[in-house]
């Protein structure tokens, strides 16, 4: 089975610093997803960045970043000059490409952005 | 712009009632999903179809149903609300072979009194 662990229910920050989100996975499948949405207050779920398990390189797009330590299983998002509008939750999940189980996304309980100005 | 579509986008109805809530994509693929969200926690996988006539239990155990007979809908039903069904049920589609490409709905904010 997997499990998405996100140990940091809250975190205020202040804006234009970075931010770091933790998040550590648990799985015994060789071949997997990693993944961050950002969900505003509206409800709808925005993707921000993957990794794949066998990716060489972590992932990078625009001011995201994934912090990709697979011997440590963790895969931190990093958000670069924070802005008021990133103030949301954020959730890591996963997802087993090895092709068996439900091939949904496996979520963690998330974490509440809350930028200041 | 949103390619996928979920109605009603809020919906509070009496106990006992039967309720369909809706799912359509306009991109053509032919997995889809719905996830289960309580207010201020994670989302739980309740069902996923791999295409027309192919219905899945997901991860979380619901008294919902699911139907899918044509690729782009995907309506969720509950035989009679419950209080305890209150919660947010988000849609999400992927394309078969993708990776990461998930899209997902606005949701669907259900209150059951």
């Amino acid at each position: 089975a997997q499990k998405i662990t996100q140990t940091q229910p809250g975190m205020f920050v202040q804006e234009k610093e970075a931010v770091t989100l933790d998040c550590t996975y648990d799985t015994s499948d060789p071949s997997y997803g990693l993944f961050w949405y950002k969900q505003p207050s509206s409800g709808e779920m925005i993707f921000l960045i993957y990794q794949g398990s066998y990716d060489q390189q972590n992932a990078t797009e625009g001011r995201y970043s994934l912090n990709f330590q697979k011997a440590r299983k963790s895969a931190n998002l990093v958000i670069s000059a924070s802005q008021l509008g990133d103030s949301a939750m954020y959730f890591c999940a996963m997802r087993d490409l090895s092709g068996g189980g439900a091939d949904g996304l496996t979520f963690g309980k998330g974490t509440h952005l809350i930028i200041q100005p | 712009e949103a390619d996928i579509y979920q109605t009603p986008r809020y919906l509070v109805i009496g106990t006992g009632k039967k309720i369909t809530l809706e799912c359509s994509q306009t991109m053509g693929h032919d997995k889809m999903y719905w996830y289960q969200q309580d207010p201020g926690m994670e989302l739980h996988l309740i069902h996923y179809s791999y295409g027309v006539n192919s219905t899945e239990k997901g991860d979380l155990s619901s008294e919902s149903t699911v139907s899918r007979i044509r690729t782009e809908h995907f309506p969720l039903t509950l035989e009679s609300a419950r209080p305890s069904h209150t919660s947010q049920y988000l849609c999400a589609s992927m394309a078969v072979g993708g990776l990461y490409g998930y899209t997902f709905g606005s949701g669907t904010r259900l209150t059951v009194v």
